[in-house]
């Protein structure tokens, strides 16, 4: 099986953008969960979506988004980016729902840069 | 105070050494993960617990829920086992179930 997928790898965007970032997950899997690692901060959790609906959330701003598609795929979206926001972004899957602690699956992740 | 603290933070080891990494949590949880993390970003998922120990290959996790308290452990360690090594802990807190994940610990096992 293919593994956890996430496009583009790399991306360089200035202040006041908005970035798109896309994740694949393993076939069959319909968990999928994003997060945020800084230097300082680690990894921060952003939200969790399963069968199209976001069912977790941490503690970020309205202007990170994200949305799951019927085949899974998830997109993450933030608007009116800050240089703050530069950090990697990693997806993660599973089989199901994230509370019955299944293994999750992390993709290579997106390395955004906000300049 | 973190709801999830690791020690040590750094480690430094010869080839061979016995390895213990821990993990302390102050929250109630339904699950936790250990993690690894290489220089280039990639994670991989050890091990999902809830209770008692779990082993693969020379990796043994254990968990002591009534403690919370988990510990991972490398035998025979290798320079290939360096690493950033993350515990994270599935709890229910504010409506959600929420991933809180540790600082990670850095370790370095040399030749």
């Amino acid at each position: 099986k293919a593994g956890v997928t996430q496009t583009p790898r790399y991306l360089i965007k200035t202040r006041g953008q908005q970035v798109t970032l896309s994740c694949s997950p393993i076939s069959g899997h319909r968990s999928v969960s994003w997060y945020q690692q800084t230097p300082g901060q680690g990894l921060q959790f952003l939200f969790e979506y399963f069968s199209e609906t976001q069912r977790n959330k941490g503690n970020f701003p309205g202007r990170f988004s994200g949305r799951q598609f019927s085949n899974s795929r998830s997109e993450m979206n933030v608007s009116t980016l800050e240089l703050g926001d530069s950090a990697l972004y990693l997806c993660a899957s599973s089989l199901e729902f994230g509370n019955r602690g299944d293994t999750q699956y992390f993709g290579p992740g997106t390395r955004l840069t906000v300049l | 105070k973190n709801e999830v603290e690791q020690s040590p933070q750094n480690l430094t080891a010869q080839e061979g050494e016995f390895i213990t990494i821990n993990c302390s949590y102050s929250v109630g949880i339904s699950a936790l993960h250990w993690l690894q993390q290489h220089p280039g970003g990639g994670i991989v998922s050890l091990f999902m617990l809830s209770s008692g120990k779990k082993k693969h290959g020379r990796l043994i996790a254990t968990i002591n829920i009534q403690e919370k308290h988990s510990s991972l452990h490398i035998t025979a360690s290798h320079p290939r086992d360096s690493a950033v090594y993350i515990c994270a802990v599935r709890t229910y807190m504010d409506s959600n179930y929420q991933l809180i994940w540790g600082a990670g610990t850095k370790l370095i096992i040399k030749p």
